[in-house]
């Protein structure tokens, strides 16, 4: 099946650097979302991407759907205490229609120090 | 809306019972997963429904697991019996199309 490899593993930054985290497939996906998650909650969507090349922000969050289809990254700009947590890209491969299953990454840990 | 809501939120067993956890997912949405958690293993597809019907359940580990989705509104994920190594965190999640994929906020099982 596919994978997705997801870097880092963990980051220490001080509050106000940016961010940035990347994701690679070994195949190609038709949508690649963004995840943050937060002790003991579920995963929040943060970016959804449809299109290849697909820029899109959401406030101080960019990411980005690579031309190959295989990659996507996230940046964050000015971090703040809260956007500590684990961030999780997922790719949507195309299975045919219906066939909507995401398969994720395995998380960025990212702690920022005041 | 209320989102994708799971309960119970914590399940604490022993081995051998049998656990049911439930999921309503979002008004609307067509698709229904269910996903596990694991340090180990991070998140892992189970089983996931379109218009209430099972279109992939190549994920659910062993025959113990099994999955129902009896309307729009509703499905349960059962696990019988249960074992130690079933402990995880269990995350439902909706959506329509492919697209506003929600999560819960999870069932955190602890299987002794």
């Amino acid at each position: 099946g596919q994978q997705l490899n997801q870097s880092p593993q963990s980051m220490f930054i001080q509050e106000g650097e940016d961010v940035s985290m990347n994701c690679t497939s070994s195949s190609i996906f038709n949508t690649w979302l963004w995840y943050k998650q937060d002790p003991g909650e579920g995963p929040v969507l943060l970016i959804a991407l449809y299109k290849a090349g697909e820029l899109t922000s959401n406030g101080r969050l960019t990411a980005q759907f690579g031309i190959t289809r295989k990659d996507s990254f996230l940046n964050i700009s000015a971090s703040i205490p809260s956007d500590v947590g684990i961030y999780f890209c997922a790719g949507q491969p195309y299975s045919g229609a219906g066939s909507y299953q995401l398969t994720f990454g395995k998380g960025t840990k990212l702690s920022v120090i005041p | 809306d209320a989102g994708v809501i799971q309960s119970p939120r914590h399940e604490v067993t022993e081995m051998g019972q049998e656990v049911t956890l439930r999921c309503k997912p979002i008004s609307g949405h067509n698709s229904l997963f269910w996903y596990r958690q694991t340090m180990m293993r991070g998140l892992e597809l189970l089983i996931y429904f379109n218009n209430n019907v099972p279109i992939d359940d190549s994920g659910m580990p062993e025959d113990r697991f099994s999955a129902k989705m009896p309307n729009a509104s509703f499905s349960t994920l059962k696990i019988q019996p249960s074992e130690p190594r079933d402990s995880a965190v269990y995350f439902c999640a909706s959506s329509f199309g492919g697209r506003g994929y929600t999560f819960g906020s999870g069932t955190r099982l602890t299987v002794v």
